[in-house]
Parts: structure tokens; C-alpha cells; sequence
């Protein structure tokens, strides 16, 4: 069974540019999580989509960041415009909606972003 | 979720037991305890969890007081695979519905 797959697994860009996160969840698991980690700080949630609907987006640090995850499958987090605080790796969780272990959420790899 | 505080970094050598001390003073009655491993450039993973007394998987064993103010992830003889950052997790369970508030987390450095 695939695990949670992220794309790109680094992007570097500069300050003011676009950056698009994608993320396939483990199929079937209708929660996905983002979250990230900045440099030296700690890992950080940022939103929860179950299935299609934002469940909890009270990480999102600002208005810079847009989450979407049309028809329930994989997820896209866009940066716009980009900033040198965004800097950071980002990973993606999924787990089932039930039937699942409680707490276990499954990580991606992450996406290391780097805005210069 | 309840705060929790574990030591920064650890050191062990192959083969001996490590065991990672966790303290959640404000635990809550309802809270589970959780333990995370993140090797570098890789998610955290999800390793162990329990409630009360001791649970045991092939990769760990959890053992919690009867207070549950702490908690002790045991890792059996270590091998230098298990260098990795451990993160104690506390909170309550709600189908896997909930965020996932990480600490700083253990360092764990395995030596030859």
C-alpha cells in the first residue's frame, strides 16, 4: 500500500513568487492534516480537511496561505506571495475517518521550501 | 492539549535499553499518551500509544504510572537504526480527528 506521497520534495523560490504544495493521501483516508516546521522551531499544525471540507484551519498563519482539497483526494497548499518566514519543511498527514488507531496520523515525506 | 516535557537529547550505544521519560502534569481523564519517531528527513511515525499501566508492540513498550502524571517509552536494545527524534503526544482520542501538537521532542543519538 502506498504511503502519503508529497510533491515537490524541495522547491527553493524567491521572496514575492508562488509556491504550490501538493499532497496524495493514503487512499481512502478521508482526514488530511498539513503542518510544518520553521526553522528551529517546533512542528506545527496548520489545517484538517475531512474529505472535501476545511474541518480546522485554525493553524493557518495568515492569509497568504490557501488550502484546497477538491473532490476529497489530494491536496494542494499554495503560498502567495512567499516570504522568508515561510521558509520550512511541510508535511502532510492522513488518517481514516474510522477504524483507525487513535491519534495515528500517516506523514509524508515533507516539502522543503526555501524562499530566498 | 495537555503540555508535556521530555529530556532534549539522549545518548545510548547498540544494543542496551533506552528509556525516554515523559511528564504530562496536566493531564486530563480523558487524555491518551502518544509517542511519534521522526528519522531526519522523513514525517514523524507513529509508534506506540496507551492510557494506563504498560503496552507493549513490536517496536516499543509504554509504561504509565497509575497518577499518569509520566510516561516512559522503553526501546529495547537500540541499534544505531534508531537514531531518531521521539515526540511524547498527549491528548484525547476522537476517531483520529485530532491535531497533533508536538513538543521539541527527544533527540536520540545510538552509538556504535
Amino acid at each position: 500500500e502506498a504511503g502519503v506521497t508529497q510533491f515537490p520534495s524541495h522547491s527553493v523560490i524567491e521572496k514575492g513568487q508562488t509556491v504550490t504544495l501538493r499532497c496524495d493521501p493514503i487512499s481512502g483516508h478521508d482526514n488530511l492534516y498539513w503542518y510544518r516546521r520553521v526553522m528551529g522551531k517546533e512542528i506545527k499544525f496548520l489545517l484538517h480537511f475531512v474529505k472535501e471540507s476545511k474541518q480546522d484551519e485554525s493553524g493557518m498563519p495568515n492569509n497568504r496561505f490557501l488550502a484546497e482539497r477538491t473532490g476529497g483526494t489530494y491536496s494542494t497548499l499554495k503560498v502567495q506571495p512567499a516570504e522568508l518566514e515561510d521558509s520550512g519543511v511541510y508535511f502532510c498527514a492522513s488518517s481514516p475517518l474510522t477504524g483507525g488507531t487513535y491519534n495515528e496520523q500517516f506523514f509524508g515525506p515533507g516539502t522543503r521550501l526555501t524562499v530566498l | 492539549l495537555a503540555k508535556t516535557t521530555q529530556p532534549i537529547s539522549m545518548d545510548s550505544y547498540e544494543g542496551q535499553e533506552v528509556n525516554i521519560t515523559c511528564s504530562h502534569n496536566n493531564i486530563a481523564t480523558n487524555d491518551y499518551i502518544t509517542w511519534y519517531q521522526q528519522f531526519p528527513s522523513q514525517g514523524p511515525r507513529f509508534i506506540i500509544q496507551g492510557y494506563k499501566t504498560k503496552v507493549t508492540n513490536e517496536v516499543a513498550s509504554l509504561f504509565i504510572p497509575a497518577d499518569r502524571k509520566s510516561s516512559t517509552l522503553s526501546l529495547p536494545r537500540v541499534s544505531l537504526s534508531d537514531t531518531a527524534v521521539y515526540y511524547c503526544l498527549v491528548g484525547v482520542p476522537s476517531g483520529g480527528y485530532n491535531k497533533l501538537i508536538f513538543g521539541a521532542g527527544t533527540r536520540l543519538a545510538v552509538h556504535p
